[in-house]
This record gives structure tokens, C-alpha cells and sequence, in this order.
């Protein structure tokens, strides 16, 4: 399958722990999204990285989420300090091509801080 | 702030009835996409339309764009009970790099 793959698929972490998840994107796909989204809500927008670089962060994304791209493959999402208020799905997507067009998103990590 | 706004927030529907969503949204655009996403799963592409096109067609679905109103609607015909799925528009400008989404429409289709 050469779909965009999220890990781990769920991840339960008591409060002020750290997490990490992974996304692969599609291997030609030079944009990377990470989304975060809520039960009954909409994803909102986390941050961006055309190829290697980060090109916008959501004022979402606190001081204790951080994300890499190392390399314009893969990338990570890490939450340091977890809180309640973090649990949630978090989505990963990739794109090609010219501006805005179709992205595809894995299955997604649901984080639950307990 | 999300972009999108759906409508309406739920519908129940048979199966074999037609769906109608609608999403309204409040600036310029390039494009505006609409996604499914199945309970507790990732969200899948269904069809984008361009700020310079009105309508758009693929398979069962039809999406309308109205640039001067900032409303697109996304129409699935003959409905199925796999199509009990929450929808998102999703719109995305000239600037940004990134997708701005509605908060949905959960759609149910009783068999």
C-alpha cells in the first residue's frame, strides 16, 4: 500500500508525559500537513513542510508541540507535557503538485491523556 | 477560526434518497475541496473544484461552486447506507499552503 501511513494508531499517556507519532506520506508528495481534530469537529490546522522545511505553524501549536521533517520524508509530531486537553485525533496528509490541490490523510493517531 | 461552514450539521436520510449538504465560506478562494470521513477514521478525497468552475461531477456526487454567494453544495445521488459518513469542505486560498475545514455534516442513510 502506498498510502500515507500514520503510527502508532492509538496511544493512551498519562498527563506530562511526552509522545511522538510518525507519518509517512506518499513517497513523491512534497507537502506535509498535520491536522488535529476533536470528536464532532472539523481538523484543524496544525503545520506544514514543503519538502524539509516548515512553512507555517498554527498559533494552535503551542511550545510543546514540535515537528521535523528530516530529510523531506517523514515526519514527526512530539507533545512534551501532555495535557487533558490534548486528546484528541491527530491526522497526517500529504500532497503534490501546484497550490492547494487534493491532499491525502492516513488513518490518523487517536491520543488519549489520562 | 474554521473557513467552511457546513449545513446542515446532520441529516438523516433512505436509502435511495438524495443528499444535499451545503457549505458556505468567507474569503477568496482557490479551490474548495470535499472530504468523507467514517467514524474514528482518516478523511477521503471525494472531489475539488476550482474558484473558476461551477459544477462538477463523479459518479453519485455533484458539487456546485457559487463564488459570488461563498457557497458550494455537494449533492450525492441514490444514497446507500455506505454512505453514513461525516462530510467536510475543506477550502483553500492563493496564500496559504494549507486546507481550512467546516466543522461537517453527519449524514446517516437508514437501509
Amino acid at each position: 500500500d502506498t498510502g500515507v501511513s500514520q503510527d502508532p494508531r492509538h496511544k493512551i499517556t498519562k498527563r506530562g508525559q511526552n509522545v511522538t507519532f510518525r507519518c509517512d506520506p506518499i513517497s513523491e508528495h512534497n507537502r506535509l500537513y498535520w491536522y488535529r481534530q476533536t470528536l464532532g469537529q472539523g481538523p484543524e490546522f496544525l503545520t506544514y513542510f514543503q519538502n524539509e522545511a516548515q512553512l507555517e505553524k498554527s498559533r494552535l501549536l503551542s511550545d510543546r508541540f514540535s515537528a521535523e521533517r528530516p530529510k523531506g520524508s517523514f515526519s514527526t509530531l512530539e507533545i512534551q507535557r501532555t495535557e487533558q486537553g490534548d486528546s484528541a485525533m491527530y491526522l497526517c496528509a500529504s500532497s503534490s503538485g501546484p497550490l492547494n490541490t487534493e491532499a491525502f490523510f492516513g488513518q490518523g493517531t487517536r491520543l488519549t491523556v489520562v | 477560526s474554521q473557513q467552511g461552514e457546513e449545513d446542515p450539521q446532520a441529516l438523516s436520510i433512505q436509502e435511495g434518497e438524495n443528499a444535499t449538504m451545503n457549505c458556505s465560506y468567507k474569503t477568496s478562494i482557490n479551490n474548495l475541496q470535499w472530504y468523507r470521513q467514517n467514524s474514528g477514521r482518516g478523511l477521503v478525497h471525494l472531489i475539488l473544484i476550482r474558484s473558476n468552475e461551477r459544477e462538477k461531477h463523479s459518479g453519485r456526487l455533484r458539487v456546485t461552486l457559487d463564488t459570488s454567494k461563498k457557497s458550494s453544495s455537494l449533492l450525492i445521488t441514490a444514497s446507500r447506507a455506505a454512505d453514513t459518513a461525516s462530510y467536510f469542505c475543506a477550502t483553500g486560498d492563493n496564500y496559504g499552503q494549507n486546507f481550512v475545514f467546516g466543522p461537517g455534516t453527519r449524514l446517516s442513510v437508514l437501509p
